[in-house]
Formats: structure tokens, sequence, C-alpha cells
């Protein structure tokens, strides 16, 4: 089955930590994405990545990294810098072309107190 | 006006009920829509793609007017099974995908 997969699916940490959020996806799309999403708010752009060992950060990149290794793999490091870290993480793919939709992963629910 | 908005809802229509969303986007060089539904703590899906000229599939119907910059997706003869909330999605730029707060949806028995 082609897809995008995410793990785990809820992950808590201690504050100071930080945590790293799996993504991979089979779908041979050379795009990838991370987003955010909050209570009653719109996803919203963390980084993405359009080619292997590039990636740009998107509107709220601060206190996040990210990796772009493999094609298949875009993984999300949240750091002790974000001040609100707590949120629902999903990632997302599609073709290299912006017209493409994008397809997501089940996201994961990250708890960190 | 914002990047994207859409209509705050909720929306709680009787099954068999016809529901219309609405939504108007800022940027007149976006070039790609789409109609997203959320499932509540899940992810995302695709519903449909809105294209110049309509587009309907099945009991959904979605229309763009480039010139009003306003986006509308049709849900007819509603099922229970359609209670989610629904994202207006536009492109931007650079691959970014812009995303509306969504609206509700509730189908009643």
């Amino acid at each position: 089955d082609g897809g995008i997969t995410q793990s785990p699916k809820y992950l808590f940490r201690k504050e100071g930590q930080n945590v790293t959020l799996s993504c991979e996806q089979n779908l041979n799309h050379d795009a990838m994405y991370w987003y955010r999403q909050d209570p009653g708010q719109g996803l919203r752009l963390i980084y993405y990545s359009q080619i292997v060992n590039d990636f740009q950060k998107g509107d709220i990149a601060e206190g996040y990294s990210v990796s772009r290794e493999k094609k298949e793999s875009f993984p999300l490091t949240v750091t002790s810098a974000q001040k609100n870290p707590t949120a629902f993480y999903l990632c997302a793919s599609s073709r290299s072309n912006s017209n493409y939709e994008q397809y997501f992963g089940p996201g994961t629910r990250l708890t960190v107190t | 006006r914002k990047e994207v908005e859409q209509d705050p809802g909720p929306f709680n229509v009787p099954e068999g009920a016809t529901v219309a969303f609405n939504c108007t986007y800022s940027n007149s060089a976006s070039q790609s829509f789409f109609w997203y539904r959320q499932d509540c703590r899940k992810e995302p899906k695709l519903l449909m793609s809105v294209y110049s000229s309509g587009n309907e599939d099945g009991r959904f119907t979605a229309q763009l007017n480039r010139a009003s910059q306003y986006i509308s997706l049709l849900i007819r003869d509603s099922k229970l099974s359609d209670s989610a909330t629904y994202l207006c999605v536009v492109t931007g730029s650079n691959y970014k995908l812009t995303f509306g707060k969504g609206t509700l949806l509730t189908v009643n028995p």
C-alpha cells in the first residue's frame, strides 16, 4: 500500500527536551511538508522540501529543524526553543509541481509538559 | 482580506439536506484550489480539486470564480458520514498551500 506514515501517533515529552517526529512516504513524491494544527486553527506550514538535501522554512519555522537525506524521509525535530510545542503535527507529500495536491500522513499528537 | 477565509460555521443540517460552503482567497495569482475534509482528530483528506469550469463528483459540486476570488462546495443529499470539517485550500508560490480554518458540518438523523 502506498502512503505516508508518521510515528508515533501520540508522544509525550518533558519541557526542555528535543523530540524528533518521523515521516516516511513510498509514493515517490519529490516534495514533503510539515504542518502544525492547533485547536480551532488552520494548518500552518513549518518546513518544506522540494528535493533531497534541500528544504525551506515555512511560516512558523522557529524552534524546529528538519533534514531530507532521503527522498522517502523528512523527519522533524521540535527543539526546546519552540515555545508552544504541544500540537497536532501533520506531514504531507506531493509531486514536484506546486499545482499538485498534497497527501497527508495520520499525524502525531505531541504533548509537552 | 485574510489569505483564505471560510464560512465560520458550524452547520447543522438534517440528512438529505443540501448544504453549501463558501470560501474567498486574497492572492489573485493562485493557480490551484482544493477542498479537503478532516474528521475529528484525523488528518485532512483530499475531497476534490476545483477547476475553472467547475466540477462534480457524485453528490459534491465545486465551483471557482476567479474574478471574485471565490470557491464553493455544494453537498447534495447529505449523509451522516458527511459530518466533518471542510477545508478550503489554495496554492500560492513555492509549493505552499494555504488552508482556511475550516467549516464544521454536522449531519443529523
